[in-house]
């Protein structure tokens, strides 16, 4: 299984642009790398997955370089109920042993 | 569709007692998992099964039992609740969305507390 590594924590202010970078060194060919949002007592969220280059849906953009050793999820404008913890995941597609790290730990001031 | 469900929402039990999670997915999913979450912690995979009839241990699976009991249904089974399981246990299943990737889904999560 592929180890992802993220910072523990970000801060930043409403309307800015966000940027969560994830490292996974020993991506597989065949992994996919997806990201989860979630809030206090609830469970995570699916948000974006990828496999190369850069994915757009309407919440947030995933860049992948080339070499897939790392991974950044970006979060447009960014408001207070932003305020969340924030997974990257590493896996097979079809998923079979999905492993959440640590996360990021997001927290949007006014 | 409700989704992925699970009950019971919150359960207390002294130690040595026994109970078992449910879980159901009315999402046709393949994929079924049971992960818990410790206060401030990420999520720690307890086991998954891949497909009806199959079950493959997670990062933590020692005190826990699972039971693919069909398609639809996947039960967590604490057999001696020890302190040390006190958690908030959340069921996921995965599949494949209109966006053409794999989301999993979670349920909203049952809260254990084991004295």
């Amino acid at each position: 299984l592929a180890k992802t590594t993220q910072p523990i924590s970000m801060d930043s202010y409403e309307g800015q642009e966000v940027n969560i970078t994830c490292s996974h060194n020993n991506i597989a060919t065949n992994d996919y790398i997806t990201w989860y949002q979630q809030f206090p007592s609830q469970g995570p969220r699916f948000i974006i997955q990828g496999y190369k280059t850069k994915v757009t849906n309407e919440v947030a953009s995933l860049f992948i370089p080339a070499d897939r050793k790392s991974s950044t999820l970006s979060l447009p404008r960014v408001s207070l109920s932003d305020t969340a913890v924030y997974y990257c995941l590493v896996g097979l597609k079809p998923p079979n042993d999905m492993r959440f790290g640590a996360g990021t730990r997001l927290t949007v001031k006014p | 569709n409700a989704g992925v469900t699970q009950t019971p929402k919150f359960q207390v039990l002294k130690t040595g007692q026994s109970m078992t999670l449910q879980c159901a997915q009315d999402m046709n999913h393949n994929s079924m998992y049971w992960y818990r979450q410790d206060p401030g912690m990420g999520l720690r995979l307890i086991y998954y099964s891949a497909s009806e009839g199959t079950t493959d241990k997670g990062e933590v699976p020692n005190g826990y039992n699972v039971s693919r009991l069909n398609k639809r249904e996947f039960s967590l089974r604490l057999e001696s609740a020890a302190p040390s399981q006190t958690s908030v246990y959340f069921c996921a299943s995965t599949g494949l969305s209109l966006n053409t990737v794999y989301e999993q889904y979670f349920g909203p999560g049952t809260r254990l507390t084991v004295t």
